[in-house]
């Protein structure tokens, strides 16, 4: 069955770093569009950024871009979110999603893992 | 402020039906796939393309598309079906994904 882990998320300052990982199991990574998307405190579900399979589609939110960078390992079943100049704004669930082989839209979600922007 | 606009609450008195909308311009281009989301749980698909359901989904959930206007239809509403429900298609470019703001869907 497709499972979806999330790790890295935690508390950092505003200004800060933090790298979340999503390791995959149960299907065949390599093939699938792969998406981070998040839920802030009380809030509805933004699409964050999403990446083809072989990474040479790529996708930020305006909210995002330059400071967050989406990556996946295929020969490791993971996906990556470096977050970078993180703001309170940042504050929020972020989940792991598996798309289809031609669309990002997800067909299975992580747990999620909180990250917390706060001094 | 999403461009997939769906109502913030909507009511269904227990084993009635009851329609979730969604509504956006790009809509009348791209299909809807709709979530499930339980408070504390992450969101779970009940229907994506025209009116499709994953496995393990029940057949009391549908989907239906008119003009601009996406729909999530529960025909006979369980206490288990009170949830968040999303949206999610293209932005008005249609080149981007985007969600809905959600619908809270009450029980009575």
């Amino acid at each position: 069955q497709v499972q979806l882990v999330e790790s890295g998320g935690g508390l950092v300052k505003p200004g800060g770093s933090l790298r979340l990982s999503c390791a995959a199991s149960g299907f065949t990574f390599s093939d699938y569009y792969m998406s981070w998307i998040r839920q802030a405190p009380g809030k509805g579900l933004e699409w964050v950024s999403y990446i083809s399979s072989s990474g040479s589609t790529i996708y930020y939110a305006d909210s995002v871009k330059g400071r967050f960078t989406i990556s996946r390992d295929n020969a490791k079943n993971s996906l990556y979110l470096q977050m970078n100049s993180l703001r309170a704004e940042d504050t929020a669930v972020y989940y792991c999603a598996r798309g289809s082989i031609a669309a990002p839209d997800p067909g299975y979600w992580g747990q999620g893992t909180l990250v917390t922007v706060s001094s | 402020s999403s461009e997939l606009t769906q109502d913030p609450a909507v009511s269904v008195a227990l084993g009635q039906t009851v329609r979730i909308t969604c509504q956006g311009d790009s809509l009348r281009s791209y299909y809807a796939s709709w979530y499930q989301q339980k408070p504390g749980q992450a969101p779970v698909l009940v229907i994506y393309g025209k009116n499709n359901r994953p496995s393990g989904i029940p057949d009391r959930f549908s989907g239906s598309s008119s003009g601009n206007t996406a729909s999530l239809t529960i025909t006979g509403a369980q206490a288990e079906d009170e949830a968040d429900y999303y949206c999610n298609s293209r932005d008005s470019s249609g080149n981007h994904p985007v969600f809905g703001g959600g619908t809270k869907l009450t029980v009575l």
